[in-house]
């Protein structure tokens, strides 16, 4: 079985600031890993996404996050945000053969003027 | 195009009564997937269909949650009776993943919530 932990409940951070949205995972088997993006009212949206290669991968609005195997960590990172990306964020992995996916309990960033 | 839809965005029901709750995926996705957000907590899988047939229900709590896909398009998922703990935030998705490829981009509808007084 697998698990997500998001140790950050709320993120506030001033606009124009860098910020690092934490994700930690569990599994016994390799996996696929997600960030997911709900801005207010909307449903959830893909932000980026790990399935192999590159350990640094990159995904809209400038965010981006790095796969670390050893601290089975996905953590997601903008150098500098805007107000715009006030928004919950959702890790997730999935494992080969499964489609579903296992969510963390999500983050809230609030971007402070 | 159209995106995941889900009706109704909000419904208010007694304990022991019965609610549907529905989902039109985009046109042409075969994966549809619901799940459930309860009391701010984290996303848990419910069911996946692969056009009408389940795939994978292991995260349907109990039998009194019945899922249907019908013709492959839309699907339904009732709740009956309701308890108090269905509470939350129903969400839709679907994909058009095919056999071995996975790109892990669902779609989600803006969900619907579920209140049991």
């Amino acid at each position: 079985a697998q698990s997500v932990t998001q140790l950050d409940s709320q993120v506030p951070v001033f606009e124009e600031a860098p910020v690092e949205l934490r994700c930690n995972y569990s599994s016994s088997v390799s996996v696929y890993l997600f960030w997911y993006v709900q801005y207010p009212n909307q449903g959830l949206q893909l932000l980026l996404k790990y399935l192999s290669g590159s350990t640094l991968v990159k995904g809209i609005n400038g965010f981006e996050a790095e796969f670390n195997k050893s601290q089975t960590s996905f953590h997601l990172r903008k150098p500098s945000v805007h107000i715009s990306d006030t928004a919950e964020y959702f890790c997730a992995v999935s494992r080969p053969g499964r489609r579903a996916l296992t969510f963390g309990s999500g983050t809230r960033l609030q971007v402070q003027p | 195009e159209a995106g995941v839809t889900q009706f109704p965005s909000h419904s208010v029901i007694e304990k022991g009564q019965t609610v549907t709750l529905r989902c039109d995926p985009i046109s042409g996705h075969d994966n549809l997937y619901w799940y459930r957000r309860v009391m701010g907590k984290e996303i848990k899988f419910l069911l996946h269909f692969v056009k009408e047939s389940k795939q994978d229900e292991s995260g349907m709590p109990n039998n009194r949650f019945l899922a249907e896909r019908t013709g492959g398009t839309y699907s339904t998922l009732k709740v009956q009776p309701a308890e108090l703990e269905d509470s939350g935030v129903y969400f839709c998705a679907s994909s058009q993943d095919r056999d071995r490829e996975v790109t892990g981009e669902l779609f989600f509808g803006e969900g619907s919530r579920l209140t049991v007084l």
